[in-house]
């Protein structure tokens, strides 16, 4: 049972370029979300999805898209990345929104 | 949106003494408040969580405590070892999205 998978573990990128993290899980869960992460300021919801083909905004949405066609996937696009973007990106999935959030790996993403 | 506020940022307590982390939380209603921990360059992970319907739960050393009229709540350990040291993320959810906002953290050190 491998959980929340998210791939690439490292990136860097220059001004400008676009990337998809990837993120899947396989617990059957409906909610996923992803967050960033910068010293000194938690964890900030970026988008957050309660099943396939609903997505919604959280609170630091701007400069990133997602899409949910399938249970499993909830990838993260970054349009034009920029150096604000640098910081450590995370997947979670949890069976709804009062049980545990299960957490990937998370993404280094360094933008030069 | 909800807002969560969380203190101490850093925390160091001598092994064996109790280590206290308070937060307070904005929306009224929230009604489920997880705590997580997360070790250095891992990802966070959930270690209790309380509903709105229970004012206190318990798990060995570790309880957290909920004040719903002054909307804060608190996560106490008790006997800490050295593995404690860890960040730890307080966490408040309305429970209808997967909309879990964050407390900036605190850093707990847990000297011998």
């Amino acid at each position: 049972n491998a959980g929340v998978t998210q791939t690439p573990k490292f990136q860097v990128l220059k001004t400008g370029q676009s990337m998809t993290l990837q993120c899947a899980q396989d617990m059957n869960h409906e909610y996923m979300s992803w967050y960033r992460q910068d010293p000194g300021m938690g964890l900030r919801l970026i988008h957050y999805s309660v099943g396939a083909g609903i997505t919604d905004q959280g609170e630091v949405p701007n400069g990133y898209n997602v899409s949910r066609s399938t249970t499993e996937d909830f990838p993260l696009r970054l349009l034009s990345a920029a150096p604000s973007q640098t910081s450590v990106y995370f997947c979670a999935s949890s069976y709804s929104g009062e049980t545990e959030a299960f957490f990937g790996q998370g993404t280094r993403l360094t933008v030069v | 949106g909800e807002n969560v506020e969380q203190h101490p940022s850093t925390l160091s307590v001598q092994e064996g003494d109790s280590a206290v982390i308070k937060c307070t939380y904005s929306d009224s209603a929230s009604n489920y408040f997880p705590w997580y921990k997360q070790e250095l360059g891992k990802r966070p992970q959930l270690i209790i969580d309380i509903r709105s319907n229970v004012g206190e739960k318990k798990d060995q050393r570790i309880a957290v405590t909920l004040n719903k009229t002054a909307k804060h709540f608190s996560l106490h350990i008790t006997e800490t070892q050295p593995e404690d040291s860890a960040v730890y993320f307080c966490a408040a959810s309305t429970g209808t999205a997967s909309k879990l906002t964050f407390g900036t953290g605190t850093r707990l050190q847990v000297t011998l």
